[in-house]
């Protein structure tokens, strides 16, 4: 069974660089896309951008001018740099897998079926 | 940018009775494409429904969607007290290629 670990700095000042890492255990790496969302506190949920085994990455457009999503395939984990961060990137980060779980021979249909604990990073001076 | 929005915002009800929720997009969503998840508080949301109408692995049968185009439905048939929880449409588009609704509230009468 896949799970995701994450962790990284929760408390930040504004202007700093956002630093998250995800490991992925007991499953393989390649062949999935790998995405951080994120939640504000008592708000809704928020895609910030995938990466794949071989680093091909997609931002939300929203944050792409701030965004870094790396790969490290020797490590199996997945890392997230936010840069100028201000008290608006307050939140709650998530890591999760996105799989295919159509049957073979069909239509696409993927989803986030794995995710990671969740790290509430603050952003205060 | 396909925008999802979900209603009612909040839904008020007692265990046993019927849930319907709704996601709807400003443009059409491949069937294919659509995914319901279930948040509770201080938990990682959990996937519920994916491909609009398939339930994901150890989801009870009480929980069903349906739905094409621009209109998707997640209905519990029987609601049992766990049930109460943040529900979330999302859908994978173009960019950005994933969005969510903005979440409805299920919650005890």
């Amino acid at each position: 069974q896949v799970q995701l670990q994450q962790w990284g700095a929760g408390l930040l000042k504004p202007s700093e660089t956002l630093s998250l890492t995800c490991a992925v255990y007991g499953g393989s790496f390649s062949g999935y896309y790998w995405s951080w969302i994120r939640q504000p506190p008592g708000k809704g949920l928020e895609w910030i951008g995938e990466i794949n085994h071989s680093g091909s990455t997609n931002y939300n457009p929203s944050l792409k001018s701030r965004v870094t999503i790396s790969v490290d395939t020797s490590k199996n984990q997945f890392s997230l740099k936010l840069s100028s961060v201000t008290a608006a990137d307050t939140a709650v980060y998530y890591c999760a897998m996105e799989r295919d779980l159509a049957a073979a021979g069909t239509q696409d249909q993927p989803a986030f079926d794995i995710w990671g604990q969740g790290t509430m990073v603050t952003v205060s001076s | 940018e396909i925008v999802l929005t979900q209603s009612p915002g909040t839904l008020s009800l007692s265990p046993g009775e019927r849930a319907t929720l709704s996601c709807r997009a400003s443009q059409s969503v491949s069937s294919s494409y659509l995914a319901w998840y279930q948040q509770k508080p201080g938990q990682a949301p959990r996937l519920l429904i994916y491909g609009a109408s398939s339930r994901a692995t150890g989801i009870p049968d009480r929980f069903s969607g349906s739905g094409s185009g621009t209109d998707f439905t997640l209905t519990i048939s029987r609601l049992e007290p766990e049930d109460f929880a943040v529900y979330y449409c999302q859908q994978y588009g173009s960019s950005p290629r994933v969005t969510f609704g903005q979440g409805t509230k299920l919650e005890i009468k």
